[in-house]
């Protein structure tokens, strides 16, 4: 079966610093990765996602992840966060089962931005 | 025009009574999906709609009853409302089998309040 964890609940850091989230799947087929933001009262939007081809993808926000295949990781990060980057972010996975994208989510990691 | 779009935004009501959600996309996808988000932010797939046909039914209690009506919509019923539904109930679509890579699209959310 395919996982994703996603080790840090609680993330806090200072405005205009880098932040690191990070994900680890599990998985014993081939998986596309996923990265979603979720706003205070609000559903959930795509980050960016890592589908084939190069490893580090570029998403909005100035948000990137790199897909590491050997340590089957998909962090993701920003190099200056701001206050309105506060928010909980979910690392999720798919794959094909019977014809079907099958996906699962991690249990997200709160992104606490302090002025 | 929003493109995954739920009703009500809100829901309070007693134990024991029965609530419905409604959801509908115009992005012309095939599926749709209904997902529980429970206090802990933690996501759950309960059922899975292709061109209204039920692909996935997760250990859901029986008092829940989805509905596709045509592939644009799906709703869901609960019966004998119980604290423990309270949660915030996510519709969400993806383009269908085939032409999916498993990247969902959600909707803003319903949150139910069982008192």
């Amino acid at each position: 079966a395919q996982s994703v964890t996603q080790l840090d609940s609680q993330v806090p850091v200072f405005e205009e610093a880098p932040v690191e989230l990070r994900c680890n799947y599990s998985s014993s087929v081939s998986v596309y990765l996923f990265w979603y933001v979720q706003y205070p009262n609000q559903g959930l939007q795509l980050l960016l996602k890592y589908l084939s081809g190069s490893t580090l993808v570029k998403g909005i926000n100035g948000f990137e992840a790199e897909f590491n295949k050997s340590q089957t990781s998909f962090h993701l990060r920003k190099p200056s966060v701001h206050i309105s980057d506060t928010a909980e972010y979910f690392c999720a996975v798919s794959w094909n089962s019977g014809g079907y994208q099958k996906v699962t989510f991690g249990t997200g990691t709160k992104l606490q931005v302090i002025p | 025009d929003t493109a995954v779009s739920q009703t009500p935004k809100y829901l309070v009501t007693q134990m024991g009574n029965d609530k419905s959600i409604k959801c509908e996309q115009n992005l012309g996808h095939d599926t749709m999906y209904w997902y529980k988000q429970d206090s802990k932010k933690f996501l759950k797939i309960m059922f899975s709609y292709n061109n209204k046909e039920l692909i996935i039914n997760e250990t859901v209690p029986n008092r829940f009853s989805p509905k596709s009506p045509d592939k644009a919509h799906l709703n869901l019923h609960i019966n004998s409302l119980e604290l423990g539904d309270s949660a915030v109930y996510f519709c969400a679509s993806s383009p269908g089998q085939g032409r999916t890579t498993g990247e969902l699209f959600f909707g803003e959310g319903s949150r139910l309040t069982v008192l």
